[in-house]
């Protein structure tokens, strides 16, 4: 049973400090996309991927906020320095998108990310 | 750009009866619609989508949901809930076309409240 597998599933850690979040995709699939779900911002969307070529990060806080793919087994989600504001639970999902076609997301189970 | 509209953020209903969640959606290009579901702490789940051909989609679990057009709406239905439905509901949107946005565009979430 395929999955999206993240790690770590949760984060306690001191405002300043860096924090890395690990995505590993559905072997096959070409998208990655980086979601962050808050209560008062809900879902919404940090990044996304095709062929490991970052399409859009419109959503992600650039000075701190940086998404790589190192290969095609993994997605991170990097923040440095960490601060309160960035507690939240983050999602990698994944999926395979042919041609104009579009296909099911697929999401990981998130990290829950505390910054004290 | 799109937006989608949840109106319900609650939606209390007792065991057996049937239930309907609301999603609105506003898009200025055609869309692919989709509802997740996502139990406590765990990541979301593909209910059912729309692609294209016949309006009314069937999904797991016993839920569908019917994409009209004209009102802009995909509701989600169930004929007789279960204690187990007890969950929030995402209804997300995403760009058709060959260099259409593939990322999500989420609702706010709709949390669904089955009571004994």
């Amino acid at each position: 049973d395929a999955r999206v597998t993240q790690t770590p599933r949760h984060k306690v850690t001191e405002m300043g400090q860096e924090v890395t979040m690990r995505c590993q995709p559905i072997l096959g699939h070409n998208t990655v996309f980086w979601y962050r779900q808050t209560m008062m911002q809900g879902l919404e969307l940090l990044a996304y991927f095709r062929n490991r070529a970052p399409l859009d990060d419109s959503g992600m806080p650039k000075d701190r906020f940086s998404a790589e793919m190192p290969d095609a087994t993994l997605a991170t989600l990097k923040i440095q320095p960490s601060e309160p504001r960035d507690s939240a639970v983050y999602f990698c999902a994944s999926g395979l998108v042919l041609g104009r076609g579009t296909d099911t997301q697929y999401f990981g189970p998130g990290t829950r990310l505390t910054v004290l | 750009a799109q937006s989608v509209t949840q109106l319900d953020s609650q939606v209390p209903v007792f065991e057996e009866a049937p239930v309907e969640l609301r999603c609105n959606y506003s898009s200025s290009v055609s869309v692919y619609l989709f509802w997740y579901v996502q139990y406590p702490n765990q990541g979301l789940q593909l209910l059912l989508k729309y692609l294209s051909g016949s309006t009314l989609v069937k999904g797991i679990n016993g839920f569908e949901a019917e994409f009209n057009k004209s009102q802009t709406s995909f509701h989600l239905r169930k004929p007789s809930v279960h204690i187990s439905d007890t969950a929030e509901y995402f209804c997300a949107v995403s760009e058709v076309g060959g260099t259409g946005r593939r990322a999500l565009t989420f609702g706010s979430g709709t949390r669904l409240q089955v009571q004994p």
